[in-house]
C-alpha cells in the first residue's frame, strides 16, 4: 500500500524558476528518500534524509523533513529543462525488520524553456 | 553507491508465455527487491529476494506467478509466468546495504515488458 502522498501531482514551471514538491506520510520512519525518474526509465537516487535530520542539500537540491508533521519537501533551484521528470518520495518505515521502501504517487515536473 | 544492471531492457511477449529478468549488482548487497510499475503509476513492491532461500512476497503477489531466485549476494532473477496483457509494466530491480550508514536504496534501469 502507498504510504506517501505527493503534492502537487503535476507541476509546470519556466526554466530558471524554483520547483517545490511535497510529500506526506503516515507512519514513523527511519529515513525518507527522494528519486527522479525520466520517462519510462529506472529511478535515480537523489537524497536520503534520516529521521533525525531536518535539512539536506545536494547541489541545486534541498530537502527538508518535518517528522512532527510527517512531511518532506524537495526544492530544485534554478530549474533546467533536463530536470523534467517524475519525482518520487519513498519512506523507510520504522518497523523492526521491515527495511522496505514505500513510495508516494509521484510529482510530474515539466520545465518549459 | 551500487550499480545495478538488468536484462533485458525491454521485451514484447505473447500471452501465456514467461519471461525471466536478470539483475546484477556490482557489489555484495544485503537486500535485493523487485518492484513493478504499471503505466502511469508509482512503484509497488513485489517481493524481497532472499539469498539462498525463498523470496518474501507482498500481498497480492504469489510465487507461482512471480518466481524469484537469488543464488548469491549480487544476482537475482524474476520470472513473470503465464503472462497476460495486465502484466505489461516496468519491472525494477533494487538493492540496498543494511546498517545505519548504508541505507540508500538503488534501482536498476528497469525492464519494460509489453504483453500482447
Amino acid at each position: 500500500s502507498q504510504q506517501g502522498e505527493e503534492d502537487p501531482q503535476a507541476l509546470s514551471i519556466q526554466e530558471g524558476e524554483n520547483a517545490t514538491m511535497n510529500c506526506s506520510y503516515k507512519t514513523s520512519i527511519n529515513n525518507l528518500q527522494w528519486y527522479r525518474q525520466n520517462s519510462g526509465r529506472g529511478l535515480v537516487h537523489l537524497i536520503l534524509i534520516r529521521s533525525n535530520e531536518r535539512e539536506k542539500h545536494s547541489g541545486r537540491l534541498r530537502v527538508t523533513l518535518d517528522t512532527s508533521k510527517k512531511s518532506s519537501s524537495l526544492l530544485i533551484t534554478a530549474s533546467r529543462a533536463a530536470d523534467t521528470a517524475s519525482y518520487f518520495c519513498a519512506t523507510d518505515p520504522l518497523i523492526q525488520g521491515a527495511q522496505k521502501l514505500v513510495f508516494g504517487q509521484g510529482t510530474r515536473l515539466t520545465i518549459n524553456p | 553507491s551500487a550499480v545495478i544492471s538488468q536484462k533485458p531492457s525491454r521485451d514484447i511477449c505473447q500471452r501465456g508465455t514467461s519471461l525471466t529478468i536478470q539483475c546484477q549488482v556490482d557489489s555484495q548487497v544485503t537486500m535485493m527487491f523487485w518492484y513493478r510499475q504499471q503505466p502511469g503509476q508509482s512503484l509497488t513492491l513485489i517481493a524481497t529476494a532472499n539469498q539462498g532461500s525463498e523470496a518474501t512476497y507482498e500481498s497480492g503477489f504469489v510465487i507461482d506467478k512471480f518466481p524469484i531466485s537469488r543464488p548469491n549476494l549480487t544476482f537475482s532473477t524474476l520470472t513473470v509466468s503465464n503472462m497476460s496483457p495486465e502484466d505489461s509494466s516496468i519491472y525494477l530491480c533494487s538493492a540496498r546495504y543494511s546498517g545505519y550508514s548504508y541505507n540508500e536504496q538503488f534501482f536498476g534501469p528497469g525492464t519494460r515488458l509489453t504483453v500482447l
